[in-house]
């Protein structure tokens, strides 16, 4: 079964400070994908980055930035220079490609595990 | 701009009175999803469709219900609301192929 664990549940920076959101995920699947939402105050979910379990690669858009290690079974988000729009609740999730729900033969659709997220607070 | 839309975004319904929350989307997508998101907690699916084809999580109550007219619109029916449905209600959608979700605002279900 899929499983995400996010231990940090409130985190608190001034504005500035670099901040790392940690997420460790479980699967026996070795085809999955991994994602960042990100939920602000308003409370619409954000999509942030999908990552491909076949990809390693680490990304970096603008301020933010992804470290995906499978041999740790993580996939870390650090926000550098954090703002106070960046106060938010960041979820990570995880996507099985083998329990994909198959409802019609054409396709079928991805049900996505979410971590309990983290709470992030950036204080001017 | 192609989006998920919802209203309301904020919902009062009385103990026991049927209240009916709505979900639209231009991204043309296939899937649809209503999520439950109570303060602090990780949203929690209760149903999905792909196109027209209904999937209804293990652990949804009999009290919600859903509807999916077109490709368009997504309707979540709870026929009782008692006080412990008060939540987020979230709205999603992913294209058949793709694997991340677009969310729509939320509707914040208030009961009393």
């Amino acid at each position: 079964a899929q499983k995400v664990t996010q231990a940090q549940t409130e985190i608190s920076v001034v504005e500035k400070e670099d901040v790392t959101l940690d997420c460790v995920y479980e699967t026996r699947d070795t085809t999955y994908y991994l994602f960042w939402y990100k939920q602000p105050p308003s409370g619409e979910l954000v999509f942030l980055i999908r990552r491909n379990s076949f990809d390693e690669q680490n990304e970096i858009s603008g301020r933010y930035s992804w470290n995906f290690q499978k041999s740790t079974s993580s996939f870390n988000f650090t926000i550098t220079a954090s703002q106070v729009v960046d106060s938010a609740v960041y979820f990570c999730a995880l996507s099985e490609a083998g329990v994909r729900r198959l409802i019609k033969a054409s396709g079928g659709s991805y049900i996505p595990t979410f971590g309990r997220g983290t709470s992030l607070i950036v204080h001017p | 701009d192609a989006m998920v839309i919802q209203n309301p975004r904020y919902q009062v319904t009385q103990f026991g009175k049927p209240v009916t929350l709505s979900c639209s989307q231009t991204l043309n997508h296939n899937v649809m999803y209503w999520y439950q998101q109570k303060s602090s907690q990780a949203p929690k699916l209760l149903f999905h469709y792909y196109d027209k084809d209904f999937n209804n999580e293990a652990d949804t109550p009999d009290n919600f219900q859903s509807r999916r007219p077109n490709t368009s619109f997504c309707f979540l029916d709870i026929r009782s609301p008692g006080l412990g449905d008060a939540a987020m209600y979230l709205c999603a959608t992913s294209s058949g192929q793709s694997y991340e979700q677009y969310f729509g605002p939320g509707t914040r279900l208030t009961v009393t």
